[in-house]
């Protein structure tokens, strides 16, 4: 069973664009992730953020947590063709270490 | 820096026959998982070592076995192929279990 849903399940967006993904889960976490899928390839780790933390950046990518509303969303600004991929999330339940993945958002980026 | 490498990339079984899936990490990782991705189903863990000597099943564990050969090398198998195992197949390693996972490419089976 999935422990975090991503929403949308597709983003279709111009170049130059930011793009907005969500991602809700059911119970207490020690960590998210967000993985990135590129079409045929294996997923690619993007970002980690831990329970206690609320917001990380890397490049063009921000993700921010909210352990009260159970929710995480990952925004990438000033988006490129080349970010035309699927996003994954991943949360590991405390105690548990083992990250379970959601669905995935497939996003396009037309140039 | 191969990372983590998965044999063969595709294979096509028919039913009943068996398989074995290889997985190598060149990472010095502790943990390695094997999970199957479904069209619309995301990723779903079949089975994971934490460490060298250890295996415990995942979410779906029906239908298939795993060794743990060395820190190395995860493999798993399809001892009687079915065509509900037709999926990708993925190999992902870390060091810790609160540490990013690195995947492989992937191994496309086909089950007819």
């Amino acid at each position: 069973s999935q422990q975090g849903e991503e929403d949308p399940q597709a983003l279709s967006i111009q170049e130059g664009e930011n793009a907005t993904m969500n991602c809700s889960y059911k119970t207490s976490i020690n960590n998210l992730q967000w993985y990135r899928q590129n079409s045929g390839r294996g997923l690619v780790h993007l970002i980690l953020i831990r329970s206690n933390e609320r917001e990380k950046h890397s490049g063009r990518l921000r993700v921010t947590l909210d352990t009260s509303k159970k929710s995480s969303s990952l925004l990438i600004t000033a988006s490129r063709a080349a970010d035309t991929a699927s996003y994954f999330c991943a949360t590991d339940a405390s105690g548990s270490y083992i990250p379970t993945f959601g669905r995935g958002t497939s996003l396009i980026v037309h140039p | 820096n191969a990372g983590v490498t998965q044999t063969p990339k595709f294979q096509v079984l028919k039913t009943g026959q068996s398989m074995t899936l290889q997985c190598a990490q060149d990472m010095n990782h502790n943990s390695m998982y094997w999970y199957r991705q479904d069209p619309g189903m995301g990723l779903r863990l079949i089975y994971y070592s934490a460490s060298e000597g250890t295996t415990d099943k995942g979410e779906v564990p029906n239908g298939y076995n795993v060794s743990r050969l060395n820190k190395r090398e995860f493999s798993l198998r399809l001892e009687s192929a079915a065509p509900s195992q037709t999926s990708v197949y993925f190999c992902a390693s870390t060091s810790a279990g609160n540490q990013p996972q690195h995947f492989g490419d992937g191994t496309r089976l086909s089950i007819l």
